[in-house]
């Protein structure tokens, strides 16, 4: 049971480089989320997904965007990486009304 | 904004007592209102959840209370174990905003031998 799969575990960008976090579940979830979770602070949600072929923007979308092409695979893209952008990233997904959603183990990025 | 903030950001408990981490939240239209449970170095778990037209709610060691009156909601851990150490985050969702989880910034629980 692999649940939420997240890669890569750990990542150090330049600042201006691109990268795309890769998030797969295999719990045929319709709904899918990335968060950002900086030090001692709570999860701040950057995008989400309601289906296949439909995103939408959360609190802190701006320097990322998704694509939900399939409902296993929802990929966060950083386009011109700053250092703001210095977080952990999560990826989670949940079935209908979302009350319990599963969590990957986190992608810890930093941008020097 | 933040539509849940906790009132504590942390909590030092002996263990064997019970815990109580409190939550106020500003959504009064808010469907679900659940509790998440992170450990070091890893993803929240799913505690529990109360819907937001029930009063309380009991699992495995814990029991949720809401306070529709006062917008607050509370998480009651039984017998505090070392295991319960973590960051503890309440959250809400609501149809109108398509049941996307909103977080507060969390309590840490330590517990004491």
């Amino acid at each position: 049971n692999a649940g939420v799969t997240q890669t890569p575990k750990f990542r150090i960008l330049k600042i201006g480089q691109s990268m795309t976090l890769q998030c797969t579940q295999d719990m045929n979830h319709n709904y899918m989320y990335w968060y950002r979770q900086d030090p001692g602070m709570g999860l701040k949600l950057i995008y989400y997904s309601v289906g296949a072929g439909i995103t939408d923007k959360g609190e802190v979308p701006n320097g990322y965007n998704v694509s939900r092409s399939t409902t296993e695979d929802f990929p966060l893209r950083l386009e011109l990486a700053a250092p703001s952008q210095t977080s952990v990233y999560f990826c989670a997904s949940s079935g209908h009304q979302n009350t319990e959603a599963f969590f990957g183990q986190g992608t810890r990025l930093t941008v020097v | 904004g933040e539509s849940v903030g906790l009132h504590l950001p942390t909590l030092s408990v002996q263990e064997g007592d019970n815990s109580i981490i409190n939550c106020a939240y500003s959504n009064s239209a808010s469907d679900y209102f659940i509790w998440y449970k992170q450990e070091s170095g890893k993803g929240p778990q799913f505690i529990i959840d109360i819907r937001s037209n029930m009063d309380k709610r009991q699992g495995q060691r814990v029991t949720v209370l809401l306070n529709k009156t006062v917008k607050h909601l509370s998480l009651q851990i039984a017998a505090t174990q070392p295991g319960d150490s973590a960051v503890y985050f309440c959250a809400e969702n609501s149809k109108a905003t398509d049941y996307k989880l909103s977080f507060g910034a969390g309590t840490t629980v330590t517990v004491r031998a």
